[in-house]
């Protein structure tokens, strides 16, 4: 079975502290995502990366970074946390071309 | 530009019945198409994908969903619905090509599926 492990499940946070989200995919696969779910809105994609030390911006990049330096782990960097941040982080890996599988999301709180 | 619609916030229908949640997408050429389920504080699971052929195609739990292309839709159904079923359902179109950006998903907005005794 493919899993996708994330480093948390709930974080608390202040305004203004960098934030680490990391995750884990113990299947080999090529490519990793990081994607934000908020009522109403679905998902979104923040950043994405097809191969070690690759990344691209995906639809929400703003405020956020990402780090993939082991194909697989890929960090999503909060550099600033904002109150607007607060939200359900999802993680995504899958070998290219085939399904998308997610990890069991960080709910993230900024206060 | 690819997207999804998926109309209908909220479905309930009563254990036993049918029930149906809608998507419909746009994207230009022919499209990956899938559905992933979501339970409370969880991760989403895949549910099933259309590729290409049967335009039925089946899935986990006894889901299935119907792909047409005339309406580009892809309703997912399941002939009787249990209170497990009870869930959000997320509906994502992906272009076909496989490799970098190609693999980008595109999710709807989500429907919260409730069945009631």
């Amino acid at each position: 079975d493919v899993k996708v492990t994330q480093s948390s499940r709930y974080l608390v946070k202040r305004t203004g502290e960098k934030v680490f989200l990391e995750c884990v995919q113990d299947m080999d696969h090529e490519n990793m995502f990081w994607y934000r779910q908020d009522p109403g809105l679905g998902l979104r994609l923040i950043y994405f990366s097809y191969d070690v030390k690759m990344k691209e911006k995906g639809d929400i990049p703003e405020g956020y970074s990402v780090s993939r330096e082991k194909k697989e782990r890929f960090s999503l960097i909060l550099e600033s946390a904002s109150t607007n941040q607060t939200s359900m982080y999802l993680c995504a890996s899958n070998p290219s071309g085939e399904t998308q599988y997610f990890g069991p999301g960080t709910r993230l709180l900024v206060l | 530009a690819q997207s999804v619609a998926q109309p209908e916030d909220q479905v309930n229908v009563a254990e036993g019945n049918p029930l149906t949640v809608k998507c419909t997408y746009s994207v230009s050429g022919n499209p990956y198409l899938f559905w992933y389920v979501q339970y409370p504080n969880r991760g989403l699971q895949f549910l099933l994908k259309y590729i290409t052929g049967d335009n039925l195609v089946k899935g986990s739990y006894g889901f299935e969903a119907e792909f047409n292309k005339s309406q580009t839709s892809f309703h997912l159904k399941k002939p009787s619905a249990l209170v497990s079923d009870s869930a959000l359902y997320f509906c994502a179109v992906r272009p076909r090509e496989s490799w970098g950006g190609g693999n980008k998903l595109t999710f709807g907005t989500g429907t919260q599926l409730k069945v009631e005794l």
